[in-house]
């Protein structure tokens, strides 16, 4: 089983709609949680981080936490062309070694 | 800006080389990461520097190595491309309190024939 597991996708959303990208994570003791976009070509970048229980919103993006199921999600409202991207879910796993678990990423796209 | 830049930004080389990719940051942050990233992977941590002289290794370090003389430069090296190398490397660096919040480099290209 993969540390961090997400759907490799496309997910495909018409614009306006929401969007819902879902990662699972293997290790119960982690602690911090973190959403990266990345443009095709690009690096990634960081838009959001979330470390516990409930939702977190910025902006049109919002982020949401269970650590009893081991999930976590983000949520684009009023999904937007410019939106279409890959989401990397990153996972602290708060071992001794103090760097990411990153999941292998969703590919987003928004159709105008 | 976090002030990261990668040297070079794209490199071909042979089987059995050995090249060296450079990471340079002008802030001054203890955490540097070096990842590597192919289909289907996502990113996957080769080694990490928590300072000078510091370094530890990722999930994916066989066949790399890592130094760090000086805190605004860690460099990874390639002891012996191979083809199973071929990848797109990033450098990234943290912020200081929270690990996670990376921001990363524009990437390196690498191509072994």
């Amino acid at each position: 089983q993969k540390e961090v597991e997400q759907n490799s996708g496309p997910l495909s959303v018409p614009e306006g709609a929401i969007a819902s990208l879902n990662c699972t994570y293997s290790d119960r003791v982690s602690q911090s949680f973190f959403w990266y976009r990345q443009y095709s070509g690009k690096s990634p970048e960081l838009i959001m981080s979330i470390y516990s229980n409930g939702d977190k919103e910025d902006g049109r993006f919002t982020a949401q936490l269970n650590k009893a199921s081991q999930y976590v999600s983000l949520l684009i409202r009023d999904s937007q062309p410019s939106d279409s991207a890959t989401y990397l879910c990153a996972v602290n796993p708060n071992t001794g070694r103090r760097a990411l678990t990153f999941g292998s990423g969703t590919r987003l796209q928004v159709q105008p | 800006d976090a002030g990261i830049t990668q040297s070079p930004r794209h490199k071909v080389t042979e089987t059995g080389t050995p090249v060296t990719l450079r990471c340079h940051q002008t802030e001054n942050h203890r955490y540097m990461y070096w990842y590597r990233q192919d289909p289907g992977h996502g990113l996957r941590l080769i080694h990490y520097s928590y300072g000078v002289k510091d370094t530890d290794k990722g999930e994916v370090s066989d066949g790399y190595s890592v130094s760090r003389s000086k805190t605004e430069d860690f460099l990874l090296t390639l002891e012996s491309a191979t083809s199973s190398q071929t990848s797109v490397y990033f450098c990234a660096i943290s912020l200081g309190t929270d690990l996670g919040e990376q921001y990363f480099g524009p990437g390196t290209r690498l191509t072994v024939t």
